[in-house]
């Protein structure tokens, strides 16, 4: 099966510092998801994005599929932008989807 | 609009007890998924139900069962509760298509 791997597996950042969090696709995916479950463990869906580029706010999120991978952009990173981020995509021409094993971003005040 | 409701948010079982998770969305949507997530790992799927009338299997199905009982609700049974099954539950939905895909707050469930 299509193997995921996101990376870095954890994240410190100083509150007002930018990053990117990658996801990797040994195979082509369609319809790409990323998500945030924030410390009280709330899952919360970012953006759905198959292909392009995608922004709300400070997060924006890149998907270049045929090249496998998808990026997501945090800028002037604040505190409630902490927990963690999970890229996800369906495994079959349905819509459940897999889940990578995440990247935790802590945001230092 | 409350989205995807789950209960209880808690619960500590004692190991061949049996218990039912419930979840219930209210945005019309068609498709509705049950979770599960171990510490430091990603969501796997145990049950999914298409659409109405439909369920099927995801990756962890053993020791689970589901009713879609309507369009709203998708429950989730446990028959004998094992301590390998101590885990976080999610339930979600999704309208037809992809994206949407909504999630609900989560049970905790211990065995012991």
């Amino acid at each position: 099966g299509i193997q995921v791997e996101q990376s870095p597996p954890d994240l410190i950042l100083q509150e007002g510092a930018n990053s990117t969090l990658r996801c990797n696709f040994s195979d082509s995916v369609n319809n790409l998801q990323w998500f945030h479950q924030n410390p009280w463990g709330q899952l919360i869906n970012l953006f759905y994005i198959p292909s392009g580029t995608k922004q709300n706010g400070r997060l924006s999120a890149t998907t270049v599929a045929t090249e496998r991978y998808s990026l997501l952009y945090i800028s002037s990173s604040q505190t409630t932008d902490s927990g963690v981020y999970f890229c996800a995509f369906p495994r079959s021409n349905d819509y459940k989807l897999s889940f990578g094993a995440g990247t935790t971003v802590t945001v230092r005040a | 609009n409350a989205g995807v409701t789950q209960t209880p948010k808690f619960q500590v079982l004692k190991t061949g007890q049996s218990m039912t998770l419930q979840c219930a969305q209210d945005m019309n949507h068609n498709s509705m998924y049950w979770y599960r997530q171990d510490p430091g790992m990603g969501l796997r799927l145990i049950y999914y139900s298409a659409s109405e009338g439909t369920t099927d299997k995801g990756e962890v199905p053993n020791g689970y069962n589901v009713s879609r009982l309507n369009k709203r609700e998708f429950s989730l049974r446990l028959e004998s509760a094992a301590p390998s099954q101590t885990s976080v539950y999610f339930c979600a939905s999704t309208p037809i298509g992809a994206g949407g895909y909504t999630f609900g707050s989560g049970t905790r469930l211990t065995v012991v």
